[in-house]
């Protein structure tokens, strides 16, 4: 069974330093392993997904994440963060590898806060 | 990109009634579309999936008397909270997936309905 945990709910940053939200999956298989941003009152947005290509995947907005199995992880970085860049975000697994039902596991989320 | 509207973005109804709410992929044909609900300070939980012209697949603890869902064209899917209560009262969004998509595990995600009931 696939699951996906984001080890913190909320991380605040000031504006300019880095960011770092964590997030360690299990599968027993090699998933394919997505980030998502929600801002307040919009859909959810894909930042960058990994397909079991490069492990560094660079995403939207200077977002990227690196796909690091021994570590199970798939952590999402930002060198700078910018006042827009607060929202919720949420790092997601997928249910089946290239399955038709396309079925994706969601971690429970992070709040980022950038503070001025 | 491609993009999916739901409507209405929020909406209160007393308890006992139903409500319907929409999602429409307005920029390609959705030949999946998914029905999620997401708690406060908790992750989207999966309720169903609909394909075009076919009942949908619920997960397993969801009652599909109680959310009717209807994926009647490719574009459009709704699903009914039939005699809400309080209990119901939660966030829900769609996510809608054209087959390429589904091939790539990506899906287009509406901007989800609050849903009070008193």
């Amino acid at each position: 069974a696939q699951s996906v945990t984001q080890l913190d709910s909320h991380v605040s940053v000031s504006e300019g330093t880095p960011v770092l939200l964590r997030c360690n999956y299990s599968s027993s298989y090699s998933p394919s392993l997505f980030w998502y941003v929600q801002h307040p009152n919009k859909g959810l947005q894909l930042l960058l997904k990994y397909t079991s290509a490069a492990t560094l995947v660079k995403g939207i907005n200077g977002f990227e994440a690196e796909f690091k199995k021994s570590e199970t992880s798939f952590h999402l970085t930002k060198p700078s963060a910018h006042m827009s860049d607060a929202a919720e975000y949420f790092c997601v697994v997928s249910g089946l590898l290239g399955g038709s039902q396309g079925n994706l596991i969601f971690g429970k989320g992070t709040k980022l806060s950038v503070k001025p | 990109g491609a993009v999916v509207s739901q409507h209405p973005s929020r909406v209160i109804c007393k308890s006992g009634t139903s409500v319907k709410i929409e999602c429409r992929s307005l920029d390609f044909q959705a030949t999946t579309m998914f029905w999620y609900r997401q708690f406060p300070k908790k992750s989207l939980m999966l309720m169903a999936t609909s394909n075009e012209g076919s009942k949908a697949t619920y997960e397993q603890g969801v009652e599909k008397d109680k959310f009717l869902i209807n994926h009647a064209s490719l574009t459009l899917s709704t699903l009914t909270v039939t005699s809400a209560h309080p209990e119901d009262s939660s966030f829900y969004i769609c996510s809608a997936a054209g087959l390429a998509d589904l091939a790539k595990n990506i899906q287009y995600f509406g901007a989800g309905t609050r849903l009070s009931v008193l």
